[in-house]
């Protein structure tokens, strides 16, 4: 397809369970966003990549969360011994890279929302 | 700290009336500012790009304002539809990874 794709769109963990969460960005796009969403609020910063590299993780909450980009292209959010807050959409976007180094559009992806019980 | 502000956190219109969102921001250095869509179980979509040189900006029957002196942006829509019923968000630009949102005004416009 053409826009970013996420799966699963929906996920329920039992607390404690690992979890991981897939991105396919819009292809080319060098810049991949990691956001964590609260229901009623706005997206939060969790982590960046431009191609294969992690640029800016300084948004994960905790070192439960780990994110990768292996090939530059598809990424997976993972979050281990999941906890019940951590229950949140979690939505990826995509960029291109602007000349002088500006982010672009950010395409987002329809979120994959996580429950925790 | 980078901050971006809105306002109201939320609004109730009749179909066919004007409103105006609003948003202030604290965030250095600037590089654009954003106006995003965001429907219920949806990803938000960009609406407008309003760069440090740029007062006022349409797309359709969104009007974005810009007053990078004072660090306001405001949104406004007219004509409203039912379709408008959604979450807007400002996002504020600062470098390549330092996009700072706010959180959102939710718009409903009741026929």
């Amino acid at each position: 397809g053409a826009g970013v794709s996420q799966s699963p769109r929906y996920k329920v963990a039992k607390r404690g369970q690992d979890v991981a969460l897939r991105c396919d960005p819009i292809s080319g796009h060098v810049s991949l966003f990691w956001y964590q969403q609260a229901l009623g609020q706005g997206p939060e910063f969790l982590t960046y990549f431009q191609n294969e590299a992690q640029l800016d993780k300084s948004g994960l909450p905790s070192d439960r969360f780990f994110a990768e980009r292996p090939e530059g292209s598809v990424s997976t959010l993972k979050i281990q011994r999941t906890q019940q807050e951590d229950s949140a959409v979690y939505l990826c976007a995509s960029s291109e890279e602007l000349a002088g180094g500006d982010t672009g559009e950010l395409f987002f992806g329809e979120g994959s929302r996580l429950t925790v019980l | 700290k980078n901050q971006v502000e809105q306002s109201p956190q939320s609004l109730i219109i009749l179909e066919g009336k004007n409103c105006t969102l609003q948003c202030n921001y604290t965030v250095s250095p600037f590089s654009n500012l954003r106006w995003y869509k965001q429907d219920t179980g949806r990803g938000p979509v960009s609406l407008t790009i309003m760069t440090f040189s740029e007062n006022t900006k349409s797309n359709g029957r969104y009007t974005a304002t810009l007053d990078a002196d004072t660090k306001q942006s405001s949104l406004h829509i007219t004509a409203s539809q039912l379709s408008d019923s959604a979450s807007y968000i400002c996002v504020v630009y600062s470098s390549a990874s330092k996009i700072i949102f706010g959180s959102g005004t939710r718009l409903s416009i009741r026929p």
